[in-house]
């Protein structure tokens, strides 16, 4: 069945230092959303990504979407402990017909030391 | 607060017993998802509605899960004879049919979810 993976599933990293996470779907994806959860808290979404090899910046946030639409990446740089959380991408089942289904990633957790 | 809404945030019950929790979805969102998250996973999809019309609903949803969403506003999630599997975060999430403010198409907007814990 259709998969999206995600790589790590944890990362600790000292504030300052760099944290990307990638994430891989077994099919091509029309388009991918990534959302962040704290701790606690629910998903919130912060972007979406529809066009091959697209890139958008948000901050010290960066998200790519790969050229084959089959995987992504969020960079965030020099981390600050308000980065802390679980990032899940996300993308339309493929049932999905556009109703906007998703099936997310397992997440990455992102531990930041201060 | 115009966020979605969930109650009650936390449920604790004994196996066998019945439960529903409520979804109040952002006013004018015709779409409303709802989603079962277990700890260390993503959301997973559990059933879907546009307006009041239930269009899809996982193979994953036993029939002791039923939802409703009367007059398109409101959605209930009942569980019936609740096993300790159920045990879970359930969440509900609203979009909005096309494109979003922020240019994005179906982009979600999550309560905070309610916390079932079967004994």
């Amino acid at each position: 069945g259709q998969q999206v993976m995600q790589i790590p599933q944890y990362q600790h990293v000292q504030e300052g230092e760099d944290f990307t996470t990638y994430c891989n779907s077994s099919t091509t994806l029309s388009n991918i959303q990534w959302y962040k959860q704290r701790p606690g808290g629910h998903p919130v979404f912060l972007i979406q990504l529809v066009k091959s090899g697209e890139v958008k910046k948000q901050k010290r946030l960066t998200f790519q979407f790969g050229e084959a639409k089959k995987n992504s990446s969020l960079h965030i740089t020099a981390t600050q402990t308000t980065d802390v959380g679980t990032y899940f991408c996300a993308g339309p089942m493929r049932s999905s017909s556009n109703t906007g289904k998703l099936i997310f990633g397992q997440g990455t957790t992102l531990q930041v030391k201060p | 607060d115009t966020g979605v809404s969930q109650n009650p945030r936390h449920k604790i019950t004994k196996r066998g017993q019945n439960v529903t929790f409520r979804c109040d979805p952002i006013s004018e969102h015709n779409r409303l998802y709802w989603y079962r998250q277990t700890l260390g996973q993503g959301p997973e999809f559990l059933t879907y509605f546009q307006n009041e019309a239930q269009l899809e609903k996982s193979r994953l949803l036993s029939d002791r899960f039923s939802a409703e969403r009367p007059k398109g506003s409101f959605s209930t999630l009942e569980i019936q004879r609740t096993e300790q599997g159920d045990s879970a975060m359930y969440l509900c999430a609203s979009s909005l049919a096309g494109r979003g403010l922020a240019g994005s198409y179906n982009e979600q907007f999550f309560g905070p979810g309610t916390r079932l814990t079967v004994l």
